[in-house]
């Protein structure tokens, strides 16, 4: 069984401040982690995924997030808010094997302020 | 590669009837899921296909919700009787699964339903 918490439904940056969006996980299993972006009326598009390589994982858009094991947690980083970064953010958890279905949190809305 | 596309975009229908969508994978990918995503929530796990397999179902998928692989390629959900309750937004990903691929699921951009 595997479930994710994203901790904050809202999270408001201004523009040029760092952005950091929280996801704990738990999995029975070691994880593959993902963190999707949402615009509106869109689909999902991958930020990143995290897959047992290197803890620290960069993606698209200047966004990265760390694996951290002790804390399972795969907070989401950027050091320099945009306004183009105003969508909904999705962390994702899967197993590392079988069917890779993964499960969602609730998301997280990045609110940026000029 | 033009990505997943979802038809329609948008569907109203009113509440008994039945609607069918279609999900068109990125042509090489062999896994197709379905999702269902309503207003402050996140993806909820449907169904998915293994080319023309369907492997899974959630215990979301009613008897009401019948999906189709046919060939492995495109893909078609169907909901009958449509009730106010199946309003959302359903998602279709697919992803090349297999050997030491790690699977990366893309999305489409959804089909809205709204059942008055």
């Amino acid at each position: 069984a595997q479930s994710v918490t994203q901790l904050g439904s809202h999270v408001s940056v201004s523009e040029g401040a760092l952005v950091l969006l929280r996801c704990n996980y738990s999995s029975s299993v070691p994880p593959y982690l993902f963190w999707y972006v949402q615009y509106p009326n869109q689909g999902l598009q991958l930020l990143l995924k995290y897959t047992s390589a290197a803890t620290l994982v960069k993606g698209i858009n200047g966004f990265e997030a760390e694996f951290k094991k002790s804390e399972t947690s795969f907070h989401l980083t950027k050091p320099s808010a945009h306004m183009s970064d105003a969508a909904e953010y999705f962390c994702a958890v899967s197993a590392s094997g079988g069917s890779y279905i993964p499960t969602f949190g609730r998301g997280t809305s990045l609110i940026v302020h000029p | 590669d033009t990505g997943v596309s979802q038809n329609p975009r948008h569907k109203i229908t009113k509440r008994g009837q039945n609607v069918t969508f279609r999900c068109d994978p990125i042509s090489e990918h062999n896994r197709l899921y379905w999702y269902r995503q309503t207003l402050g929530q996140g993806p909820e796990f449907l169904t998915y296909f293994q080319n023309e397999a369907q492997l899974e179902k959630s215990r979301l998928l009613s008897d009401r919700f019948s999906a189709e692989r046919p060939k492995g390629s495109f893909s078609t959900l169907e909901i009958q009787r449509t009730e106010q309750g199946d309003s959302a937004m359903y998602l279709c990903a697919s992803s090349l699964t297999g050997g030491r691929v790690t699977d990366t699921q893309y999305f489409g951009p959804g089909t809205r339903l709204t059942v008055l």
